[in-house]
């Protein structure tokens, strides 16, 4: 499977623990994205990534949540001291990163968060 | 405040009739517009997108036409059939790079055999 990958697919948590979430990029990809859907809500844009450099983490609230992209390795979103309002569909998108302008994002299949 | 707007959350077509999913945007700035179809338990796919160089864009069965003036796109599926069953997002971006996309609320269309 060539597609973007994210695992795992569905994560329970209780209130206080910690949420990793992963993501691998399409082969060829160095573009990463990190999308949250909140039920009946489109998605919403939360940080982009590059190896090694956040792009863009305007989305991202600003307490308990960061995101990485190390050389080696998935993108990981980590989520800490979980609340119940953390809990969504987290999509990771990937794209080529050849600076096409609005180059398409190619989308995972979720995350799935419940904070309990 | 929403940036981009989907008013219809649900639209029911018949098979081999025209869909038509509307999409509002406020944002002057916005240049780059997608539209994404999305099934349950899975990601969003891409499906179309436009520039604002155009006023219309097609792909097979898929048209999405925009209106600069009224900010304002659509996409058009013609024939319709069961499988574009699905959520539709209007995704949009600005900016010298534009690789943040603000995504709509979403239309749930079904396609009644």
């Amino acid at each position: 499977n060539a597609g973007v990958m994210q695992n795992p697919r569905h994560l329970v948590r209780r209130r206080g623990q910690e949420a990793r979430l992963r993501c691998s990029p399409m082969k060829g990809h160095s573009h990463v994205y990190w999308y949250r859907q909140l039920p009946e809500e489109g998605l919403k844009f939360m940080v982009y990534l590059q190896k090694e450099n956040i792009i863009d983490e305007s989305g991202m609230p600003k307490e308990r949540f960061s995101a990485e992209f190390p050389k080696e390795g998935p993108s990981i979103l980590r989520i800490q001291q979980v609340v119940r309002g953390d809990s969504a569909a987290y999509f990771c998108a990937s794209s080529p990163g050849q600076g096409v302008r609005g180059e398409t994002q190619y989308f995972g299949p979720g995350t799935r968060l419940l904070v309990l | 405040d929403q940036q981009v707007k989907q008013n219809s959350p649900s639209l029911s077509v018949q098979e081999g009739r025209i869909s038509i999913l509307n999409c509002d945007y406020t944002n002057s700035m916005f240049d780059y517009f997608l539209w994404y179809k999305k099934y349950p338990a899975e990601g969003p796919t891409f499906l179309i997108s436009i520039s604002s160089i155009k006023d219309k864009n097609e792909d097979g069965r898929f048209t999405v036409f925009l209106n600069k003036s009224a900010k304002h796109l659509s996409l058009h599926i013609v024939p319709s059939q069961p499988g574009d069953s699905a959520v539709y997002f209007c995704a949009a971006s600005a900016g010298n790079y534009g690789q943040n996309f603000v995504f709509g609320p979403g239309t749930r269309l079904s396609v009644l055999p």
